[in-house]
């Protein structure tokens, strides 16, 4: 079965760093990009950014550019996202999904992770 | 702000077909694929349609999508309770630094 698993939720406090994972299975991790997504309590979705695990090459939404980290050890398959210094507004949902490429173009995020929640409160 | 624009509610009794509007521009809808995703209460969003009027292998032919020009939309037929969720478009957006994937900001599907 095709699945990307999550690592549990965290409660950290403004200022923190944290580093979260999303490692997959059933299917070959370094073919296919994975991406991050953000929802806010009782709000919509927003597209962070995404890797390759094959090579690490990482592309960010301009609104998450600086903010976070994307990485990924292709050695056991996982992707992270990551804060150095967290605060009460990364208070979110987060998930990691696998985008599928077709002909070389970037096409749908197929399978998606079960969510992380991160919360930063003092 | 979303860059994807959804009417935020719809609703509809069972058996009734409900359409979920998307609208978009040259650089996103017009020029590239649309996707749309379910999220049921408490969970993970799942691909519903891709590419405008795919649908993934074990999602119901109630559900279809299609677009025109920087538009889309998402029809539900016989509808029933349990496609009570939030609806989300999504596209790719050609911006000037590449290609980044925009979200409308969802639709809550309310069932009557």
């Amino acid at each position: 079965e095709v699945q990307l698993v999550q690592s549990g939720a965290e409660v950290k406090k403004p200022g923190e760093s944290l580093k979260i994972s999303c490692k997959g299975s059933g299917y070959s991790f370094t073919s296919y990009w994975i991406g991050w997504v953000r929802q806010m309590p009782g709000k919509g979705l927003e597209w962070m950014g995404i890797i390759y695990p094959g090579d690490s090459d990482t592309r960010y939404s301009p609104s998450f550019q600086g903010q976070v980290t994307i990485s990924a050890d292709k050695s056991i398959s996982t992707a992270y996202l990551q804060w150095s210094s967290l605060k009460a507004s990364d208070t979110a949902m987060y998930y990691c999904a696998r985008l599928v490429v077709v002909g070389g173009s970037p096409d749908a995020f197929d399978i998606w992770g079960q969510g992380t929640m991160v919360t930063v409160s003092s | 702000q979303s860059v994807l624009t959804q009417p935020p509610s719809a609703s509809g009794t069972p058996g009734q077909r409900v359409t979920i509007s998307c609208s978009g521009s040259s650089s996103n809808i017009g020029s590239n694929y649309v996707y749309w995703y379910q999220q049921l209460p408490g969970t993970a969003p799942k691909l519903l349609i891709y590419r405008n009027n795919q649908r993934p292998s074990g999602v119901p032919d109630r559900f279809s999508g299609s677009k025109s020009g920087t538009s889309a939309s998402l029809a539900i037929s016989g509808l029933r309770s349990e496609d009570e969720a939030d609806y989300y478009c999504a596209a790719w957006d050609d911006s000037l630094s590449g290609r980044d994937w925009v979200f409308g900001g969802g639709t809550k599907l309310t069932v009557l």
